[in-house]
């Protein structure tokens, strides 16, 4: 079936650090792959997203490329601001469906 | 900013009793989702809603949960005899379409703990 592993949290970084959240997809057909973002107390809000191979989704700062050969879409920020702390969701929906399919989650701190 | 919203934002239950989780979803929105998140967990899909039935359901989505839109606001999610193992956080989440990638805007959940 259709899954999606992400790194394990949580992660702590100084602000203006380099993050990385690895996310990687297993999928029957070609799906179309997001990054969700919850603050806290808060819902979970669609951070980015890309729908085809190559596709690079990027919001606020973060960016993900669709790797097909890889089966990849792994979030990235030059620079993370304490704003920034909160839990990041990796999920892929595949066509015809509408569900969407999430990995764990990662919750990432970031001090001043 | 619409936004959808959930009530009551925690509900403590025993085993065995009927809970109703409410959700209003963002107005214009067609499409209507509940999904959870046990602690520890992965987010699952349990199912979708839309023009008035059931489009889309999960394994999970078993005879002891239904879903409703008793008016042209509210959706619904009821557990009729909780089990221990139901204690997650439950989120709705609406979207103008269900396929094709739109954006699924979810609630802050629900937190169910079943003693």
């Amino acid at each position: 079936g259709n899954s999606v592993t992400q790194m394990e949290g949580p992660v702590t970084l100084s602000e203006e650090a380099f993050l990385t959240i690895n996310c990687t997809y297993t999928a029957t057909g070609y799906p179309s792959l997001f990054w969700y973002v919850q603050y806290p107390g808060e819902g979970l809000q669609l951070l980015l997203k890309a729908t085809k191979a190559d596709d690079k989704g990027s919001n606020k700062g973060f960016e993900a490329t669709y790797r097909k050969e890889t089966t990849s879409f792994h979030l990235e920020k030059g620079s993370v601001q304490v704003s920034d702390s909160a839990v990041y969701f990796c999920a892929l929906q595949t066509g015809g469906s509408e569900k969407l399919v999430f990995g764990k989650g990662t919750k990432l701190t970031v001090n001043p | 900013e619409p936004e959808v919203t959930q009530t009551p934002s925690h509900q403590v239950t025993q085993m065995g009793q009927e809970v109703i989780l409410r959700c209003v979803p963002i107005s214009n929105h067609l499409y209507f989702y509940w999904y959870r998140q046990i602690l520890g967990q992965k987010v699952e899909f349990l199912v979708s809603f839309y023009n008035n039935e059931i489009s889309e359901k999960s394994e999970i989505f078993d005879d002891q949960f239904s879903v409703e839109r008793p008016d042209g606001s509210n959706f619904t999610l009821k557990i009729r005899s909780t089990k221990l193992e139901d204690s997650a956080m439950y989120f709705c989440a609406s979207s103008t379409l269900g396929v094709l990638s739109y954006e699924q805007y979810f609630g802050p959940g629900t937190r169910l703990t079943v003693t």
